[in-house]
């Protein structure tokens, strides 16, 4: 069970947009720390794509945006393509639990 | 540009302890800019992290393994590696090894190896 809590899947077809949400709690998200998040595609290791809620590093399209509000984060990508299948985890901290705490992970599927 | 590389068995007997390293190249593992981490993916799962270490030697770990991680750096051979004790099958995974940034306040891991995977199994 993630402390993280993240759709198992979302689906859209190509050119289209898809939200995904990652819920927490008052002692991650919603204790004002920053959410991240990595894209893994297939047979790949994770890759940082949204850093301190809503910024890219060097290199990722602004086709991906990250935004929070509360106890929540969203990460949202639009103009789909084939090659966004995979993979995405939503990342935090949690003050109780004194660590790093991840979702479930969601895997997204271009129709 | 920095590279994380893991290593070590791939094949763990149950009760042995999983020892595992990661080599960074194209950058100091003491450049004290940065912390370094494992974490791990059990398969068709989400990722969990394990802890992570400074070049000075002080390290956090995830307290649901139960002190069961140990984490050491090498800064002569710019190495950090692991050990989990007690292994049995639930231990099986994908391990990766990460740099963290802003590991006071806001970690989070920009860098990541290509992973190493463990299979824990008689």
């Amino acid at each position: 069970q993630s402390v993280l809590t993240q759709p198992p899947s979302v689906s859209g077809a190509p050119g289209q947009w898809v939200t995904i949400s990652c819920t927490g709690s008052n002692s991650n998200i919603g204790a004002g720390y920053a959410v991240y998040w990595y894209q893994q595609l297939p047979g790949t290791a994770p890759k940082l794509l949204i850093y301190n809620n809503n910024n890219r590093p060097s290199g990722v399209p602004d086709r991906f945006s990250g935004s929070k509000s509360g106890t929540s984060a969203s990460l949202t990508i639009t103009g789909l393509q084939a090659e966004d299948e995979g993979d995405y985890h939503c990342q935090s901290y949690d003050n109780s639990l004194r660590a790093v705490v991840f979702g479930g992970g969601t895997k997204l599927t271009v129709l | 540009q920095v590279q994380l590389q893991e290593s070590g068995p791939g094949l763990v007997k149950p009760s042995q302890t999983l020892s595992l390293t990661c080599t960074v190249s194209g950058g100091s593992i003491s450049s004290g800019d940065s912390y370094w981490s494992w974490i791990r993916q059990h398969p068709g799962k989400g990722l969990e992290w394990i802890g992570y270490i400074y070049y000075s030697g002080t390290t956090y770990y995830n307290p649901s393994l139960n002190s069961r991680a140990t984490i050491s750096v090498d800064t002569s051979k710019n190495q950090f590696s692991l050990r989990l004790s007690s292994e049995a099958a639930a231990d099986t995974a994908v391990y990766y090894c990460a740099r963290v940034k802003e590991a006071g306040t806001r970690p989070y891991m920009d860098v990541w190896g290509k992973g190493t995977t463990v299979t824990v199994s008689s």
